[in-house]
């Protein structure tokens, strides 16, 4: 079956440096690909998303790749914020029975610090 | 729009007892579903529903039931709420016909003695 693998966490970074979570995947055909974000004590919001190969889903100064060769969809952003710091899932979903089911990984916990 | 809300934000419970989880979305979408957050294992999906009067199990559905009357309301039902069942519990919605977003609920922390 499907499914999704992220680095485990805690991530603690100073603020301005460079950040990747890696996410990779295993699913048949050719599923989307989503990062959310879950900041403390809400619930999730999509963060970004890429529905076919070679597809790069950016907002907010992050960005992910769809990489079908190497199943893969890195989070990456260039300079992180304390403002930055939440739980982020790497998940991919696929139309089955009329609606899209997700298929999360566990999380990676973010900590940015002045 | 109020998008996803659920009620309550958090509730105790004992071994045994019953309640429900409410759900409610006002955009009008068809698709919905529930998922449990655990520590280490991310969100697994509970029930789902792709409209009024349908719905189907997800990975984890044991121990749980759903019904649809409405567009609107998704509510999970625990029968004989268990210590297994200690979670935080999130609904979401999308409009369904394909790979749309999905729209997350705040979340509902349930802890059962």
């Amino acid at each position: 079956g499907d499914s999704v693998t992220q680095m485990e966490g805690p991530v603690t970074l100073s603020e301005e440096a460079f950040l990747t979570i890696n996410c990779t995947y295993t699913a048949t055909g050719y599923p989307s690909l989503f990062w959310y974000v879950q900041y403390p004590g809400e619930g999730l919001q999509l963060l970004l998303k890429a529905t076919k190969a070679d597809d790069k889903g950016s907002n907010k100064g992050f960005e992910a790749t769809y990489r079908k060769e190497t199943t893969s969809f890195h989070l990456e952003k260039g300079s992180v914020q304390v403002s930055d710091s939440a739980v982020y899932f790497c998940a991919l979903s696929r139309v089955a029975g009329g609606g899209n089911k997700l298929t999360f990984g566990t999380g990676t916990q973010l900590k940015v610090e002045l | 729009n109020a998008g996803v809300t659920q009620t309550p934000k958090f509730q105790v419970l004992k071994t045994g007892q019953s309640m429900t989880l409410q759900c409610a979305q006002d955009m009008n979408h068809e698709y919905m579903s529930w998922y449990r957050q655990d520590p280490g294992m991310g969100l697994r999906l509970i029930h789902y529903s792709v409209g009024a009067g349908i719905t189907d199990q997800g990975e984890v559905p044991n121990g749980y039931n759903v019904s649809r009357s409405t567009t609107e309301d998704f509510p999970l039902r625990l029968l004989s709420a268990a210590p297994s069942q200690t979670s935080v519990y999130f609904c979401a919605s999308s409009s369904g016909q394909g790979l749309e977003t999905q729209y997350f609920g705040p979340g509902t922390r349930l802890l059962v003695l």
